[in-house]
């Protein structure tokens, strides 16, 4: 089943912070980030495992509660280059740990 | 290092015509390899994955098939088009499980069917 993202889209002036959701009725191993640029394949961000862990790449970080079966993606001090579809995708435990499923994405547009 | 080699970047079909796109992984072995269709500013749809040779998982039932006939070839083919199949094809492979490693996705085929 597919994952919940929100907000679909949203705007930012750069400098500021956004944050994504993600949830799942599923019990999950991991959940995943991508992001896509228009026209372009999606790329990896960042996986986050079980164990309720916290990861960070530049200034962009992700939580996973595993227990929630939610993640949460944070984008601080946004830059232009930050602009582009985010997606989550998620690894249910148990068999289906060749599928990953992804949100429907939400759009983030930066604005100088 | 590993690439991922995916053909033709755009095409366009008429209705009924068929169908095939390939993709092909350098650099790594036995990988999982992926289709994924994602049509027109919509989300990424999961059509077909495969663990090894021969070995292919279908997740929507539609007029669309895959085969995968060495490691690291995979082939997506459809008989006969329809309008819906228009959308932005992309292959992806992973080289262990996907509960601790990203998926690395092709250029992608933007396919039109008119």
């Amino acid at each position: 089943q597919q994952p919940v993202q929100s907000p679909q889209a949203v705007i930012l002036r750069e400098g500021e912070d956004a944050v994504i959701n993600c949830s799942s009725s599923k019990a999950l191993y991991s959940v995943h980030w991508y992001r896509q640029k228009h026209g372009e394949a999606p790329v990896f961000l960042m996986i986050l495992l079980k164990g309720g862990e916290q990861k960070g790449h530049e200034k962009i970080s992700a939580s996973f509660n595993e227990k929630k079966q939610q993640s949460s993606l944070y984008l601080t001090a946004s830059q232009l280059s930050y602009s582009g579809t985010y997606f989550c995708g998620t690894v249910p435990t148990g068999a289906g740990s060749y599928q990953l499923t992804f949100g429907k994405g939400t759009k983030l547009s930066v604005i100088p | 290092s590993q690439t991922i080699h995916q053909w033709p970047a755009t095409l366009v079909q008429p209705v009924g015509s068929p169908l095939s796109l390939e993709c092909t992984v350098e650099g790594t072995s036995n990988p999982n390899l992926y289709w994924y269709r994602q049509a027109a500013g919509r989300g990424l749809q999961l059509l077909f994955y495969s663990v090894g040779i021969g070995q292919i998982s279908s997740e929507v039932p539609q007029n669309l098939s895959a085969s995968r006939p060495q490691d690291r070839q995979f082939i997506l083919s459809s008989k006969k088009l329809l309008l819906s199949d228009s959308g932005f094809y992309l292959c992806a492979w992973i080289g262990t499980g996907l509960r601790n490693s990203p998926l690395h996705f092709g250029n992608g085929t933007r396919l039109t069917v008119t």
